[in-house]
């Protein structure tokens, strides 16, 4: 059972425009969401968070949402950059526990 | 300051044959992870640990075991290696004191034949 959910795939987005990666969740009991970077061969590296008392947490270009009552969070990236195209991981984790779930990633491609 | 190292980057085993992977992190970091990389499943926790001398499993240890003898070194092993074990690995760290962010290593790809 999938508790973290990334559906899609893929997403093609024009240089300037705005990208949005979506990622569900189905444990009410996680409390912490992480949005990681990936690009081929190199490690995840970490680019947003957002504990579950907010609703937002902007960082520069970077924005996440979270709507706890749906489970859902999403990441906004304003405006596209070509240097965004990445695989783009959600996790989740309840604090108390230290361990992450990780949804299966959407592949951003920013067109120049 | 290096963050998270691992070794090998690459290797391929055949069946049956057992090998270890390594992590190392500089960062003085408590809680560590092994994760596996397989197409269109994401990342999944293979086995963690959350201090020195302490190991636990995550969602996919069947195959697997760790140890985590010093603090700043966390080792997988395969005992016996199959073809399903196939996979890129990704160690990672963390502080446990309530930054949540984990620091990945660059991988390990793996091939079983």
């Amino acid at each position: 059972d999938q508790q973290v959910k990334q559906n899609s795939p893929s997403l093609s987005v024009q240089e300037g425009r705005i990208s949005i990666l979506n990622c569900d969740y189905t444990n009410s009991m996680f409390d912490y969401f992480l949005w990681y970077k990936k690009y081929p061969a190199e490690g995840p590296t970490f680019l947003i968070s957002i504990s579950s008392i907010k609703d937002k947490n902007e960082d520069g270009r970077f924005t996440v949402f979270l709507n706890k009552s749906a489970k859902h969070l999403s990441l906004h990236i304003v405006p596209s950059q070509p240097g965004d195209s990445a695989v783009y991981f959600c996790a989740a984790s309840n604090s108390g526990t230290y361990k992450y779930i990780f949804g299966t990633g959407t592949r951003l491609k920013v067109l120049a | 300051n290096a963050g998270v190292t691992q070794t090998p980057k690459f290797r391929v085993l055949k069946t049956g044959q057992s090998m270890t992977l390594l992590c190392a992190q500089d960062m003085n970091h408590e809680y560590m992870y092994w994760y596996r990389q397989d197409p269109g499943m994401g990342l999944r926790l293979i086995h963690y640990s959350v201090g020195e001398g302490t190991t636990a499993k995550g969602e996919v240890p069947d195959g697997y075991n760790v140890s985590r003898l010093k603090k700043q070194n966390f080792l997988l092993g395969l005992e016996s290696a199959a073809p399903s074990q196939t996979s890129v690995y990704f160690c990672a760290s963390s502080s446990g004191t309530g930054d949540y962010e984990q620091y990945f290593g660059p991988g390990t790809r793996l091939t079983v034949t």
